[in-house]
């Protein structure tokens, strides 16, 4: 069973400021099963990157999504105020389905 | 536009059963799956399974088998998930998810289910 594991666990930073969060898989998988989401507090999650790299429909050029193999990576180019949130990888395998990484929390 | 409205916040007793609805527009009910994920206070994601509305095939965590059981009513394009013998650690926010290939890309606001005695 794949595990995913997020670093950091908190990332402080400041308006204006880029950002750079890690996903990293127990074992190779497909870049096209790896997806990154958003939550705010008392909201669902939004769908941010699909396929590693794929922006989702509306989600800002700001937003950037990389990687392979066992090392993926969440960008954020210029930090907004509604930036500050919580963000889960998530990786669908066939056999497990959907599992999800801890969560990185971007906060001021 | 897409939308998925689940059904309203639930309080029940360790033992009982609660069955969330999840109520979709905008889109084709039976070109989509639905997946459940469910969040405890203050902790991450928790897939719970996933059903297909085309053939009504379901897939569960392992986690959850022989507990939950996933239906919909292609009528109403309405998804449900019941989840019976509830345990104090079953209290989590229950979410609804329109499954597009290998992600979630629509998501219901979330219904509250509190287990308490």
């Amino acid at each position: 069973e794949i595990v995913l594991t997020q670093s950091p666990g908190t990332l402080s930073s400041s308006p204006g400021e880029g950002a750079t969060l890690s996903c990293r898989a127990s074992q190779s998988i497909s870049s096209r099963s790896l997806a990154w989401y958003q939550q705010k507090p008392g909201q669902a999650p939004r769908l941010l990157i699909y396929a590693a790299s794929s922006r989702a429909t509306g989600i800002p050029d700001r937003f950037s999504g990389s990687g392979s193999g066992t090392d993926f990576t969440l960008s954020i180019s210029r930090l907004e105020p509604e930036d500050f949130a919580v963000y889960h990888c998530q990786y669908y395998g066939s056999v497990f389905g959907f599992t999800f990484g801890p969560g990185t929390t971007v906060d001021i | 536009q897409v939308h998925l409205v689940q059904s309203g916040g639930e309080v029940k007793k360790p033992g009982a059963s609660v069955k969330v609805s999840c109520k979709t527009s905008g889109y084709t009910f039976s070109n989509y799956g639905i997946t459940w994920v469910r969040q405890a206070p203050g902790q991450g994601l928790e897939w719970m399974g996933w059903i297909s509305t085309y053939l009504g095939n379901t897939k569960y965590a392992q986690s959850f088998q022989g507990r939950v059981t996933m239906t919909t009513d292609t009528s109403t394009g309405t998804a449900y998930m019941e989840l019976t013998s509830l345990k104090s650690d079953d209290t989590a926010v229950y979410y609804c998810a329109r499954t597009i290939a290998t992600s979630l890309d629509y998501w219901g606001q979330g219904t509250p289910v509190t287990v308490s005695s």
